[in-house]
């Protein structure tokens, strides 16, 4: 079945320091992908989105390429802020299964001055 | 609109009890989903909406829990004879009929249920 593997955290960055998430996927059709965002006591928030291959979603600075050849969707960030710190998740769907969404497990970044 | 609305957004309550949560989605939306999410981890599907029908079930959502959406617009999550391991924030999520290719979801901010 469709699964979404995420690096696991938590991950604490200096602010201004790059940011690499890691995610990778299993899916049997054609998924869309995204990359989701919790702060702190909010709910969950779509930062960013892929509909296809080789599509690169990008939002406040984060970017995320749709790598089908690595079945991967790494987010980046050139430069972090401390208002950057939250739970990140990344997450697909397929239309051909419901367009329920598959979550990874989070990854917790915290960004200290 | 406002977005997805979730009420009560906390409850606690005694092992056996039964509980209801409330979903109330953006208005133009055809499809509701339930999620459940425990500490540490992402959000598991459990059900969907098209409209008033149900068209699909986890096997996470045991026979005790059942969900409606009897006029097509607002969602109950029902779960009777509560046990500990049913603590866990329970999301809504909304959207439009989904277009081939795309789907985007907005989720309501959750009702923590604990269950002592």
């Amino acid at each position: 079945g469709d699964s979404v593997t995420q690096m696991e955290g938590p991950v604490t960055l200096s602010e201004e320091a790059f940011l690499t998430i890691n995610c990778t996927y299993t899916a049997t059709g054609y998924p869309s992908l995204f990359w989701y965002v919790q702060y702190p006591g909010e709910g969950l928030q779509l930062l960013l989105k892929a509909t296809k291959a080789d599509d690169k979603g990008s939002n406040k600075g984060f970017e995320a390429t749709y790598r089908k050849e690595t079945t991967s969707f790494h987010l980046e960030k050139g430069s972090v802020q401390v208002s950057d710190s939250a739970v990140y998740f990344c997450a697909l769907s397929d239309w051909n299964t419901g367009n329920q969404f598959y979550f990874g497990t989070g990854t917790s970044l915290t960004v200290i001055p | 609109d406002t977005g997805v609305s979730q009420d009560p957004r906390h409850k606690i309550t005694k092992r056996g009890q039964n509980v209801t949560f409330r979903c109330d989605p953006i208005s133009e939306h055809n499809r509701l989903y339930w999620y459940r999410q425990t500490l540490g981890q992402g959000p598991e599907f459990l059900t969907y909406f098209q409209n008033e029908a149900q068209l699909e079930k986890s096997r996470l959502l045991s026979d005790r829990f059942s969900a409606e959406r009897p006029k097509g617009s607002f969602s109950t999550l029902e779960i009777q004879r509560t046990e500990q391991g049913d603590s866990a924030m329970y999301l809504c999520a909304s959207s439009r009929l989904a277009e081939k290719d795309y789907n985007e979801q907005f989720f309501g901010p959750g009702t923590r249920l604990t269950v002592l």
